[in-house]
């Protein structure tokens, strides 16, 4: 297994441009999250998805969308970077294990984005 | 309102010594917290667990102690390794955060040869 994988690792963004952060999962977790974390801050949760076709609103989901077509993949869109979007970014996956969807997160590598 | 802090942004310690990372928390309502470490440059890495019916759980090396009266977590880590070398998170969960987790600011351990 792969686990959970990230591209790309690093992205320069001017403020306005569009772009997509992929993430994927070969765990076949039905639990996907979005995560950004800036300088001397905790994970702060953007989007997450319990499902395919299924996807929710985080603490800071402004300026992202998501969208979750299979188990496997969960993009997130940046919509018109801008500066304070500049952070590294976190995708996570995790199982379900009866009714409840286990806490344990298998995160990704990160991407570091810049935006200018 | 809501807060997962931690008391010591940085914590030096000597090799070989145990490490007691801790962690504060708000929300009397959470049910279940959760240690994790992140090495430089990754992404973080589950280290323990424990529900709010519990006050201590053990893993190997690391154990989780939890006083639901003040409101504390603490992660112990034993015989501090060089490998030890991270920043350490704590989460909370309640259902205030529609379960899920809220993560507190990180402390780095620094292991001291």
């Amino acid at each position: 297994n792969a686990g959970v994988t990230q591209t790309p690792k690093f992205q320069v963004l001017k403020t306005g441009q569009s772009m997509t952060l992929q993430c994927a999962q070969d765990m076949n977790h039905e639990y996907m999250s979005w995560y950004r974390q800036d300088p001397g801050m905790g994970l702060r949760l953007i989007h997450y998805s319990v499902g395919a076709g299924i996807t929710d609103q985080g603490e800071v989901p402004n300026g992202y969308n998501v969208s979750r077509s299979t188990t496997e993949d969960f993009p997130l869109r940046l919509l018109s970077a801008a500066p304070s979007q500049t952070s590294v970014y976190f995708c996570a996956s995790s199982y379900r294990q009866g009714a409840h969807y286990k806490e344990t997160q298998y995160f990704g590598p990160g991407t570091r984005l810049l935006v200018l | 309102g809501e807060n997962v802090g931690l008391h010591l942004p940085t914590l030096s310690v000597q090799e070989g010594d145990n490490s007691i990372i801790n962690c504060a928390y708000s929300n009397s309502a959470s049910d279940y917290f959760i240690w994790y470490k992140q090495e430089s440059g990754k992404g973080p890495q589950f280290i323990i667990d424990i529900r709010s019916n519990m006050d201590k759980r053990q893993g190997q090396r690391v154990t989780v102690l939890l006083n639901k009266t003040v409101k504390h977590l603490s992660l112990q880590i034993a015989a501090t390794q060089p490998g030890d070398s991270a920043v350490y998170f704590c989460a909370e969960r309640h259902m205030d955060s529609n379960y899920q987790l809220i993560w507190g600011a990180g402390t780095k351990l620094i292991i001291k040869p």
